[in-house]
């Protein structure tokens, strides 16, 4: 069976804060698929970033960076100097490579103040 | 489309009643999801199509709720006898093709559907 745990519930920070966003795993697969959507007010799930099991390597895009740790069952996501316009529901999720269907944890709603 | 379309974008109907909900994709994509929300909680898998056939229906709740896909584009979620615990909002996605698990979903604005 497929689990993705975010502790986190509600984070607020003040504009231009970084702020990183957690989210645990558990697996059986040997590859799997790891993936962070957003979800602003509007309702609409907006996919962000994806990485494959087999490779760890951490990237940069923009203002979003991931952070994917095998060993701890990890994939944190890092979001740099904060928005307003970033306040949402982020959900990490979990595909085994098998289909595509998603598990999803809870979300993490993230405030961004002016 | 330019998106994945869901109608209507919001049903309120009667315990008891038959309601269904209906799902446009991205033209050409060939994979199409349905998936649950409730309030405060992470969308829940229900089922998924690949072209017409449902290739994995592991998630729907019970014999109540059931999915087609006749042509392999437009899908309708059917919903019998519906309680009030079936009040969530339901999600659509689609992808250009399942069964492999890094396929990115796009997914519509959702039907909420209240049960009163």
């Amino acid at each position: 069976a497929q689990k993705v745990t975010q502790a986190q519930t509600e984070i607020s920070v003040v504009e231009k804060e970084d702020v990183t966003l957690d989210c645990v795993y558990e697996t059986r697969d040997t590859t799997y698929y790891l993936f962070w959507y957003k979800q602003p007010p509007s309702g609409e799930l907006v996919f962000l970033i994806r990485r494959n099991s087999f490779d760890e390597q951490n990237e940069i895009s923009g203002r979003y960076s991931w952070n994917f740790q095998k060993s701890t069952s990890s994939f944190n996501f890092t979001i740099t100097a904060s928005q307003v316009v970033d306040s949402a529901v982020y959900f990490c999720a979990l595909s085994a490579s098998a289909n595509s269907k998603l598990t999803f944890g809870k979300g993490i709603t993230l405030s961004v103040r002016p | 489309g330019a998106g994945v379309s869901q109608t209507p974008s919001n049903k309120v109907t009667e315990k008891g009643k038959y309601v269904e909900l209906r799902c446009d994709p991205i033209s050409g994509h060939t994979a199409l999801y349905w998936y649950r929300q409730s309030l405060g909680q992470g969308p829940e898998f229900l089922i998924y199509f690949q072209g017409t056939g449902a290739a994995d229906d592991s998630g729907l709740p019970n014999d109540r709720f059931f999915a087609v896909r006749p042509e392999g584009s437009v899908s309708t979620l059917k919903i019998q006898r519906t309680e009030r615990g079936d009040s969530a909002v339901y999600l659509c996605a689609s992808s250009l093709r399942a069964g492999r698990g890094g396929t990115e979903a796009f997914f519509g604005q959702g039907t909420r559907l209240t049960v009163v």
